[in-house]
């Protein structure tokens, strides 16, 4: 069955501090994996779509990198407004267009 | 300007009483969705349609029905909602399925 997993649930940082947020996910066969950030109370907006193992992208202090079982969102020296829900999302070869969620990261950024 | 609209915003109702959840894009989007969020359970896809007339199961499709019969609408219909279906819904579209999803603000419904 196909599956996406993403760790931490929640993460409180102090303003510059950089870490990586984990997407892991099983699928047989990956077609795309997906990034998206969600504001309380708004619908989840793009920020990166991944297709091959090795692949990054980059979008101001976000990078996204994908290996053959994980996707890690690196936030470099995150500031107060990068707070936010983070969701990973994962379509597989054999699901049709089905399209699988893993339940998000809560993002807290201190000033 | 780009993007997908719903309707209502904000729904409560009874259990039983029919009701149409409308969405609507002005992308010319092939690929639509309809999503339900529930705390800790994340984002779960609920129907999706390639194009008009072509629509299939997502992952907790029971009590729910769409229909695509135009390119910019995907109306989500719950015939008999019950309790469990208090929920925040989401509806996104995307050129293809494998492009990125752009979604609508969400339709919050209680049912009582």
């Amino acid at each position: 069955e196909d599956q996406v997993t993403q760790s931490p649930e929640a993460l409180r940082l102090q303003e510059g501090e950089s870490s990586s947020l984990n997407c892991s996910y099983t699928v047989s066969g990956l077609r795309g994996l997906f990034w998206y950030r969600q504001d309380p109370g708004k619908g989840p907006e793009f920020l990166f779509t991944l297709y091959s193992a090795g692949e990054e992208k980059e979008k101001e202090r976000l990078k996204a990198t994908l290996t053959k079982k994980e996707s890690f969102l690196h936030i470099t020296a995150p500031k107060p407004e990068d707070s936010a829900t983070y969701l990973c999302a994962v379509q597989a070869v054999s699901s049709a267009s089905k399209i699988i969620f893993g339940s998000g990261t809560r993002l807290s950024i201190r000033p | 300007e780009a993007q997908v609209t719903q309707n209502p915003r904000y729904l409560i109702t009874v259990t039983g009483k029919k009701l149409t959840v409308t969405c609507s894009q002005n992308m010319n989007h092939e690929y639509m969705s309809w999503y339900r969020q529930d705390p800790g359970l994340g984002l779960r896809q609920i129907y999706y349609s390639m194009n008009v007339e072509v629509t299939d199961k997502g992952d907790v499709p029971e009590g729910y029905k769409v229909s695509r019969k135009e390119k910019r609408n995907f109306p989500l219909i719950l015939e008999s909602p019950s309790p469990n279906q208090t929920s925040l819904y989401f509806c996104a579209s995307s050129y293809r399925s494998h492009n990125e999803q752009f979604f609508g603000p969400g339709t919050r419904l209680t049912v009582l």
